[in-house]
């Protein structure tokens, strides 16, 4: 089944404690990008990547790092979370050309206290 | 500055009427648009998509209006069903040269179809 796989999908973390959200595609697609979703203010793009090495940001890309270094793998880090990350992340891929569907992850619902 | 624009948090149908989502957007440059559905604890899924070249695509009970010099277009469900209901969100993608493009997300409209 074609599918983006994110883990976890609820994580509680505290203040400065770095994390890593693994998101993992088997459609051996180009394009990654991560979002984040907050009430009010839809899905915001945090970085994305092209192709394997090539990473750019995105909207909101502040606290956050990315990497690049297989095609199917396109890991978050949050290298000291801080509260106001807490939010419900995306991670999406697609084919750069065409319709520009993307293909959504399910979800990683991440609280930072 | 919001470039894609969702001006309804929500909208409530009749089974078997029809739904129309509205989005309006303000970039000239965006060459596709497409419609995403969001259930809860779930990612959104690609719905529906329309080249800025078109100003209508069908697929089923679902068909996208572009009206381009109203900078608007709409996503129309007929009939409404009630596992319609979910989150909808409008999206334009822009092409910045070769390969590389940006999506721009609306805020999501929530569509609840009542029985």
């Amino acid at each position: 089944e074609a599918q983006v796989t994110q883990n976890p999908r609820y994580l509680i973390t505290v203040t400065g404690k770095k994390l890593t959200v693994t998101c993992s595609q088997n459609m051996n697609h180009e394009y990654m990008s991560w979002y984040r979703q907050d009430p009010g203010l839809g899905l915001r793009q945090i970085y994305y990547s092209m192709n394997v090495e090539v990473t750019d940001k995105g909207d909101v890309p502040e606290g956050y790092k990315v990497s690049r270094k297989e095609k199917r793998n396109f890991p978050l880090i949050l290298e000291s979370p801080s509260p106001n990350q807490t939010s419900l992340y995306f991670c999406a891929s697609s084919r750069l050309q065409g319709d520009y569907g993307y293909t959504f992850g399910s979800g990683t619902r991440l609280t930072v206290v | 500055d919001q470039q894609v624009k969702q001006n309804s948090p929500s909208l409530s149908v009749q089974e078997g009427r029809i739904s129309i989502l509205n989005c309006d957007y303000t970039n000239s440059m965006f060459d596709y648009f497409l419609w995403y559905k969001k259930y809860p604890a779930e990612g959104p899924t690609f719905l529906i998509s329309i080249s800025s070249i078109k100003d209508k695509n069908e697929d089923g009970r679902f068909t996208v209006f572009l009206n381009k010099s109203a900078k608007h277009l709409s996503l129309h469900i007929v009939p409404s069903q009630p596992g319609d209901s979910a989150v909808y969100f409008c999206a334009a993608s822009e092409r910045r040269g070769g390969s590389n493009y940006k999506l721009t997300f609306g805020k999501g409209t929530l569509l609840t179809v009542n029985p």
